[in-house]
């Protein structure tokens, strides 16, 4: 069964402590991994697809990493707006629609100032 | 600024009550889509609708229905809410060949139903 599972559930930080999520899926064929940001009261919003193992994309201080089994996105000195909860999905290989896409639940990141 | 809103934020509702959950997009998108969000769980879909009258069932389509009657509008409707249906509804429209990374996501609707 295609499954995706974030670690950790919640994850607190000190401003500027650096720290990794990570994202671990089974799936039988890998079309794209995806990182989404949702803050308290809004909907996700996109960050970042990653195709194929070894790619890396990055936007300020997230970095996001593939292998063949699981995906990190490494925050870099983070700042307390980072706070958010950050969201992972993958679609198997063969389907393109936003319809066939599987969320895992979610890691819920704290920064204090 | 492209848009996707959603008629409530918050809704209560009592069990056995026929519930509305509408929304609304202005990007001229073909998909528009329902998700629940649940602790724990993730974003599961419930309907999607691919053009006008259109709609296809998602993962967890049972004790909902939808409606999609103009292309910017699209309707999530609970026929007859029950406690296990308290959960974020979150809608989203795409592209008509757009993949997960061009969905646009409103704010969501937080349902209980005592």
């Amino acid at each position: 069964e295609d499954q995706v599972t974030q670690s950790p559930e919640a994850l607190r930080l000190q401003e500027g402590e650096s720290s990794s999520l990570n994202c671990s899926y089974t799936v039988s064929g890998l079309r794209g991994l995806f990182w989404y940001r949702q803050d308290p009261g809004k909907g996700p919003e996109f960050l970042f697809t990653l195709y194929s193992a070894g790619e890396e994309k990055e936007k300020e201080r997230l970095k996001a990493t593939l292998t063949k089994k699981e995906s990190f996105l490494h925050i870099t000195a983070p700042k307390p707006e980072d706070s958010a909860t950050y969201l992972c999905a993958v679609q198997e290989s063969g389907y393109s629609s936003a319809s066939k896409i599987i969320f895992g639940s979610g890691t819920r990141l704290s920064i204090r100032p | 600024d492209v848009k996707v809103t959603q008629s409530s934020r918050y809704l209560v509702k009592r069990t056995g009550e026929k519930v509305f959950l509408e929304c609304v997009q202005d990007m001229d998108h073909e998909n528009m889509f329902w998700y629940r969000q649940d602790p724990g769980l993730g974003l599961r879909l419930i309907y999607f609708s691919y053009d006008v009258k259109m709609k296809e069932k998602g993962d967890i389509p049972e004790g909902y229905s939808v409606s999609r009657e103009k292309k910017e509008r699209f309707s999530l409707i609970l026929e007859s809410a029950s406690t296990n249906q308290t959960s974020m509804y979150l809608c989203a429209s795409s592209p008509k060949t757009g993949g997960p990374e061009t969905q646009y996501f409103g704010p969501g609707t937080r349902l209980l139903v005592l």
